[in-house]
């Protein structure tokens, strides 16, 4: 069965930088698009990012210009997503989600990884 | 970019209920890829329709999506209480995914 195994919670200091990593297991790894979305406390999901497992070319949101970074390693089918000079609005559970239904770039999310939170204080 | 508004914010309704969500697109959504996705507290988004109005799989027919261009539509036919969620819906058909801001669906 598909499933998205991502890392744990973390904490961080404004300024500072954060690494998730969201394992994939049950499907063919290069066949589907992922993507990275993020919902902070009580607000809504808000799309980050997307990374194309096969060639490992990205596209992000305009809101995280030069903030973000997204890879992937086939050989563990894993990819990571890296937010740096985090604020405290970065608060937030950080998702990966397979862009399962098609093939191509544009496909609705289908499975969602359990996500990780990280929290940015000082 | 393309912003979706949902309505209502909140949506309390009686257990049998019909329940009727609406996601308005600024601009019309040509390829008619919207989605709508159920979350319940402390869970991961769950997808319910794509494509506008195919059902994902597993998910109980009471569970309907219509409309085109602009508007779009969630229907449940019948309220169940593990239906209390909040509902978001999603346009994944450019570059730029975008969501509505939700319609919280909660038991009277």
């Amino acid at each position: 069965q598909v499933q998205l195994m991502q890392s744990g919670a973390v904490v961080r200091k404004p300024g500072a930088s954060v690494k998730v990593s969201c394992k994939a297991s049950g499907y063919t790894f290069t066949s589907y698009y992922m993507h990275w979305v993020r919902q902070a406390p009580g607000q809504g999901l808000e799309w980050m990012g997307i990374i194309n497992p096969r060639g490992g070319g990205t596209s992000h949101a305009q809101n995280f210009q030069d903030r973000i970074t997204m890879a992937r390693d086939t050989s563990t089918s894993t990819v990571y997503m890296e937010l740096y000079s985090l604020r405290s609005e970065d608060t937030a559970v950080y998702y990966c989600a397979r862009g399962g239904i098609y093939s191509g770039n544009y496909s609705p999310f289908d499975y969602w990884g359990q996500g990780t939170l990280v929290s940015v204080s000082s | 970019e393309i912003v979706l508004t949902q309505s209502p914010g909140t949506l309390s309704l009686s257990p049998g209920d019909r329940a009727t969500l609406s996601c308005r697109a600024s601009q019309t959504l040509t390829s008619g890829y919207l989605a709508w996705y159920q979350q319940k507290p402390g869970q991961a988004p769950r997808l319910l329709i794509y494509d506008a109005s195919t059902r994902a799989t597993a998910i109980p027919d009471r569970f309907s999506g219509s409309g085109s261009g602009t508007d779009f539509t969630l229907t449940i036919s019948r309220l169940e209480p593990e239906d209390i969620a909040v509902y978001y819906c999603q346009h994944y058909g450019s570059s730029r995914q975008t969501f509505g801001q939700g319609t919280r669906v909660e038991i009277k």
